[in-house]
């Protein structure tokens, strides 16, 4: 079963700092991976989706990488803002095509 | 539909009540999945779906819990005399085809259980 960890567990950051969130997963026989964004009581925002043949993947201010021989993805996110504070979870797709989540690391930008 | 639908947004159950969850995924995704949520982050597969034909099963409990697609009505999962442990978020997610299709994902239903 695939191991998904994401560190830090929480991040707490000044407006305008650019950030790394980091998820690390045990098997390296992945579909592809997910970032998401889960505001409190809503649901799941897709982010970004890294395919296993990519590197990695960006979108305005997100950009998310891939390393299977390491086993690791990161987010980065840059000029954070206000609106980005939310809990980002990444999740990997296995050969069941069911997605593996990480417990997710809970964001605040403070203005 | 342009999204994932999931009905209700809340449910309220006794002990012992059944409690029934629909979703309707984005019209011309085959794939549907069932995911727990408890406590704050923590997500589990519970079962997914190929068009009507269950695909993995492999995170359903086995006892009390069962779901479906039928062709032409939304999905649902069924959660026959419910226990407190069972309270959770429940999210409906469809992905489009392959392994290599991202999922998206309902907003979830809120089971609690008194």
């Amino acid at each position: 079963k695939q191991e998904v960890t994401q560190i830090p567990a929480a991040l707490s950051v000044p407006e305008g700092e650019n950030l790394v969130l980091n998820c690390s997963f045990t098997d390296s026989a992945i579909y592809n991976l997910q970032w998401f964004r889960q505001d409190p009581g809503k649901g799941l925002t897709s982010l970004l989706l890294i395919q296993s043949s990519q590197r990695e993947q960006t979108s305005g201010r997100l950009n998310a990488s891939l390393d299977k021989s390491s086993g690791r993805s990161t987010l980065y996110i840059a000029a954070s803002q206000p609106g980005d504070s939310a809990t980002y979870l990444c999740a990997f797709k296995d050969s069941g095509y069911a997605l593996n989540f990480g417990k997710g690391t809970s964001l605040l930008v403070t203005p | 539909g342009e999204e994932v639908a999931q009905t209700p947004k809340h449910l309220v159950r006794g002990e012992g009540q059944k409690a029934k969850l629909y979703c309707a995924p984005i019209k011309g995704h085959s794939y549907v999945f069932w995911y727990q949520q408890v406590l704050k982050n923590e997500f589990k597969f519970l079962i997914s779906f190929q068009n009507e034909n269950v695909f993995d099963e492999t995170g359903m409990p086995k006892e009390r819990f069962s779901a479906k697609c039928l062709p032409n009505s939304p999905c649902s999962l069924e959660i026959q005399a419910t226990k407190l442990e069972d309270s959770a978020v429940y999210f409906c997610a469809s992905s489009q085809s392959s392994g290599q299709d991202g999922a998206f994902f309902g907003q979830g239903t809120r089971l609690t259980v008194v």
